[in-house]
Protein backbone atom coordinates (compact mmCIF):
# COMPACT_ATOMS: atom_id res chain seq x y z
CA UNK A 1 0.00 0.00 0.00
CA UNK A 2 1.04 3.73 -0.36
CA UNK A 3 2.34 5.31 2.13
CA UNK A 4 1.11 8.88 3.20
CA UNK A 5 2.66 12.11 4.90
CA UNK A 6 0.81 13.77 7.40
CA UNK A 7 1.66 16.95 9.34
CA UNK A 8 2.36 15.89 13.11
CA UNK A 9 -0.15 18.27 14.89
CA UNK A 10 -2.33 20.86 13.60
CA UNK A 11 -4.35 23.68 15.60
CA UNK A 12 -8.26 24.68 15.21
CA UNK A 13 -10.43 27.35 16.47
CA UNK A 14 -13.89 25.55 17.65
CA UNK A 15 -16.61 26.63 14.69
CA UNK A 16 -13.86 26.99 11.83
CA UNK A 17 -12.98 24.63 9.63
CA UNK A 18 -10.22 22.16 10.36
CA UNK A 19 -8.46 21.08 6.75
CA UNK A 20 -6.36 17.98 7.42
CA UNK A 21 -3.68 17.86 4.16
CA UNK A 22 -2.14 14.07 3.50
CA UNK A 23 0.47 13.16 0.67
CA UNK A 24 0.49 10.13 -1.17
CA UNK A 25 2.63 10.32 -3.93
CA UNK A 26 2.80 6.71 -4.73
CA UNK A 27 -1.12 5.61 -4.65
CA UNK A 28 -2.03 3.94 -7.43
CA UNK A 29 -5.17 3.55 -9.90
CA UNK A 30 -6.67 0.89 -7.39
CA UNK A 31 -6.14 1.83 -4.62
CA UNK A 32 -8.68 4.52 -2.04
CA UNK A 33 -8.02 7.10 0.58
CA UNK A 34 -9.61 6.40 3.59
CA UNK A 35 -9.77 8.91 6.70
CA UNK A 36 -10.41 7.70 10.22
CA UNK A 37 -9.53 9.42 14.20
CA UNK A 38 -8.91 7.68 16.88
CA UNK A 39 -10.20 9.64 20.07
CA UNK A 40 -7.81 9.23 23.15
CA UNK A 41 -7.78 5.14 22.98
CA UNK A 42 -10.78 4.21 21.64
CA UNK A 43 -11.39 2.45 18.72
CA UNK A 44 -10.39 4.23 15.11
CA UNK A 45 -13.59 5.85 13.76
CA UNK A 46 -14.33 5.53 10.22
CA UNK A 47 -14.95 9.29 8.28
CA UNK A 48 -15.15 9.04 4.79
CA UNK A 49 -13.04 7.65 1.53
CA UNK A 50 -12.59 8.00 -1.93
CA UNK A 51 -10.97 6.77 -5.04
CA UNK A 52 -10.88 10.25 -7.46
CA UNK A 53 -14.02 12.42 -6.58
CA UNK A 54 -14.45 14.44 -3.88
CA UNK A 55 -17.01 13.18 -1.22
CA UNK A 56 -19.04 14.33 1.50
CA UNK A 57 -20.79 12.64 4.23
CA UNK A 58 -22.23 14.21 7.46
CA UNK A 59 -19.07 14.52 9.73
CA UNK A 60 -16.99 15.71 6.70
CA UNK A 61 -15.35 16.36 3.25
CA UNK A 62 -12.53 15.14 1.22
CA UNK A 63 -10.94 16.59 -1.52
CA UNK A 64 -8.45 14.26 -4.10
CA UNK A 65 -6.16 16.36 -6.17
CA UNK A 66 -6.83 15.74 -9.70
CA UNK A 67 -3.53 13.42 -9.79
CA UNK A 68 -4.75 11.86 -6.88
CA UNK A 69 -1.02 12.22 -5.25
CA UNK A 70 -2.67 14.52 -2.27
CA UNK A 71 -6.15 14.92 -0.35
CA UNK A 72 -7.79 16.66 2.58
CA UNK A 73 -9.96 16.26 4.56
CA UNK A 74 -12.64 18.85 5.59
CA UNK A 75 -14.03 19.04 8.78
CA UNK A 76 -16.18 21.87 8.14
CA UNK A 77 -16.97 23.42 12.11
CA UNK A 78 -14.62 22.02 14.18
CA UNK A 79 -15.84 21.60 17.83
CA UNK A 80 -14.20 20.54 20.70
CA UNK A 81 -15.05 16.42 20.24
CA UNK A 82 -13.07 16.41 17.21
CA UNK A 83 -10.05 16.45 18.75
CA UNK A 84 -8.35 13.50 17.61
CA UNK A 85 -5.61 11.98 15.89
CA UNK A 86 -6.52 12.00 12.43
CA UNK A 87 -5.34 8.92 10.20
CA UNK A 88 -5.06 9.06 5.91
CA UNK A 89 -4.82 5.54 4.87
CA UNK A 90 -4.14 4.40 1.38
CA UNK A 91 -5.50 0.95 1.06
CA UNK A 92 -5.69 -1.47 -2.47
CA UNK A 93 -8.59 -3.19 -3.18
CA UNK A 94 -9.35 -6.64 -3.52
CA UNK A 95 -9.48 -9.03 -0.74
CA UNK A 96 -8.49 -8.59 2.60
CA UNK A 97 -6.62 -5.93 2.29
CA UNK A 98 -5.49 -4.73 5.94
CA UNK A 99 -4.77 -0.78 6.96
CA UNK A 100 -1.76 0.48 7.38
CA UNK A 101 -1.52 3.02 10.29
CA UNK A 102 0.66 5.56 10.35
CA UNK A 103 1.50 8.42 13.29
CA UNK A 104 -1.21 10.23 11.63
CA UNK A 105 -2.31 14.48 12.83
CA UNK A 106 -3.15 15.67 16.15
CA UNK A 107 -5.31 17.89 15.65
CA UNK A 108 -6.43 19.76 18.80
CA UNK A 109 -9.44 22.12 18.56
CA UNK A 110 -9.42 25.08 21.05
CA UNK A 111 -12.37 27.60 21.94
CA UNK B 1 -26.44 2.68 13.99
CA UNK B 2 -24.75 -1.35 13.99
CA UNK B 3 -21.82 -1.11 15.80
CA UNK B 4 -18.50 -3.86 16.69
CA UNK B 5 -18.35 -4.77 19.82
CA UNK B 6 -15.92 -6.40 22.28
CA UNK B 7 -16.23 -7.46 25.49
CA UNK B 8 -13.84 -7.37 27.90
CA UNK B 9 -13.06 -3.62 28.07
CA UNK B 10 -10.30 -4.44 29.98
CA UNK B 11 -8.93 -7.56 30.90
CA UNK B 12 -5.50 -8.25 33.45
CA UNK B 13 -3.82 -11.65 33.50
CA UNK B 14 -0.54 -13.28 34.85
CA UNK B 15 1.92 -13.83 32.49
CA UNK B 16 2.38 -17.30 30.86
CA UNK B 17 -1.66 -17.72 31.18
CA UNK B 18 -3.99 -17.85 28.17
CA UNK B 19 -6.71 -15.31 27.39
CA UNK B 20 -9.31 -15.11 24.88
CA UNK B 21 -10.84 -11.73 23.43
CA UNK B 22 -14.28 -11.62 22.45
CA UNK B 23 -15.76 -9.75 19.26
CA UNK B 24 -18.82 -9.57 17.85
CA UNK B 25 -19.02 -7.82 13.91
CA UNK B 26 -21.38 -6.12 12.53
CA UNK B 27 -24.20 -9.02 11.72
CA UNK B 28 -23.96 -8.80 7.68
CA UNK B 29 -19.80 -7.92 7.39
CA UNK B 30 -17.50 -10.97 6.43
CA UNK B 31 -14.37 -9.53 6.57
CA UNK B 32 -12.97 -9.71 9.93
CA UNK B 33 -9.69 -8.40 11.58
CA UNK B 34 -7.62 -7.94 14.54
CA UNK B 35 -5.47 -5.02 15.33
CA UNK B 36 -3.58 -3.90 18.32
CA UNK B 37 -1.82 -0.98 19.74
CA UNK B 38 0.85 -0.60 22.61
CA UNK B 39 0.18 2.17 24.89
CA UNK B 40 2.11 5.44 22.79
CA UNK B 41 2.39 3.16 19.40
CA UNK B 42 0.43 3.05 16.26
CA UNK B 43 -1.97 0.73 15.48
CA UNK B 44 -0.59 -2.44 13.86
CA UNK B 45 -2.66 -5.19 12.04
CA UNK B 46 -2.51 -8.68 13.56
CA UNK B 47 -4.54 -10.74 11.13
CA UNK B 48 -7.51 -10.98 8.72
CA UNK B 49 -9.77 -13.74 8.15
CA UNK B 50 -12.49 -14.54 5.37
CA UNK B 51 -14.43 -17.47 4.72
CA UNK B 52 -13.65 -19.06 7.82
CA UNK B 53 -9.89 -18.77 7.25
CA UNK B 54 -6.74 -16.48 7.94
CA UNK B 55 -6.60 -14.41 4.79
CA UNK B 56 -3.52 -12.53 6.10
CA UNK B 57 -1.66 -12.02 9.23
CA UNK B 58 1.41 -9.92 9.97
CA UNK B 59 4.65 -11.34 11.54
CA UNK B 60 3.30 -9.67 15.15
CA UNK B 61 0.48 -13.12 14.70
CA UNK B 62 2.85 -15.96 15.68
CA UNK B 63 2.30 -19.49 16.59
CA UNK B 64 1.21 -18.14 20.30
CA UNK B 65 -2.12 -16.62 18.39
CA UNK B 66 -5.08 -18.19 17.09
CA UNK B 67 -8.22 -16.46 15.67
CA UNK B 68 -11.50 -18.33 15.63
CA UNK B 69 -15.40 -17.74 14.47
CA UNK B 70 -16.68 -20.31 16.85
CA UNK B 71 -20.71 -19.75 15.83
CA UNK B 72 -22.36 -16.91 13.37
CA UNK B 73 -21.74 -14.23 15.50
CA UNK B 74 -18.86 -14.34 17.62
CA UNK B 75 -15.19 -13.87 16.70
CA UNK B 76 -12.19 -14.46 18.97
CA UNK B 77 -8.39 -13.78 19.39
CA UNK B 78 -6.85 -16.15 21.39
CA UNK B 79 -3.05 -15.97 23.10
CA UNK B 80 -2.55 -19.26 24.33
CA UNK B 81 0.92 -17.89 26.49
CA UNK B 82 0.70 -14.68 27.45
CA UNK B 83 3.94 -12.26 27.94
CA UNK B 84 4.42 -9.01 29.43
CA UNK B 85 5.00 -7.24 25.49
CA UNK B 86 1.24 -8.58 24.52
CA UNK B 87 0.29 -5.71 26.97
CA UNK B 88 -1.74 -3.62 24.64
CA UNK B 89 -5.03 -2.58 23.02
CA UNK B 90 -6.49 -4.87 21.02
CA UNK B 91 -9.46 -3.78 18.60
CA UNK B 92 -11.67 -6.17 16.32
CA UNK B 93 -12.94 -4.57 12.94
CA UNK B 94 -15.10 -5.69 10.34
CA UNK B 95 -16.34 -4.75 6.76
CA UNK B 96 -18.56 -5.88 3.98
CA UNK B 97 -17.76 -8.25 1.52
CA UNK B 98 -17.51 -5.28 -1.26
CA UNK B 99 -13.78 -4.52 -1.32
CA UNK B 100 -13.67 -1.12 -0.71
CA UNK B 101 -15.79 -0.53 2.07
CA UNK B 102 -14.23 0.54 5.02
CA UNK B 103 -13.74 -1.61 7.82
CA UNK B 104 -15.73 -0.60 11.66
CA UNK B 105 -13.73 -0.77 14.43
CA UNK B 106 -15.00 -1.82 18.04
CA UNK B 107 -13.71 0.08 20.96
CA UNK B 108 -11.21 -2.13 21.97
CA UNK B 109 -10.31 -4.43 24.72
CA UNK B 110 -7.05 -3.47 26.99
CA UNK B 111 -4.99 -6.17 27.94
CA UNK B 112 -2.94 -6.02 30.77
CA UNK B 113 -0.25 -9.00 30.95
CA UNK B 114 1.14 -8.42 35.11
Amino acid sequence: DAKTTQPPSMDCAEGRAANLPCNHSTISGNEYVYWYRQIHSQGPQYIIHGLKNNETNEMASLIITEDRKSSTLILPHATLRDTAVYYCIVRKTGTASKLTFGTGTRLQVTL
Amino acid sequence: EPEVTQTPSHQVTQMGQEVILRCVPISNHLYFYWYRQILGQKVEFLVSFYNNEISEKSEIFDDQFSVERPDGSNFTLKIRSTKLEDSAMYFCASREEMSNQPQHFGDGTRLSIL
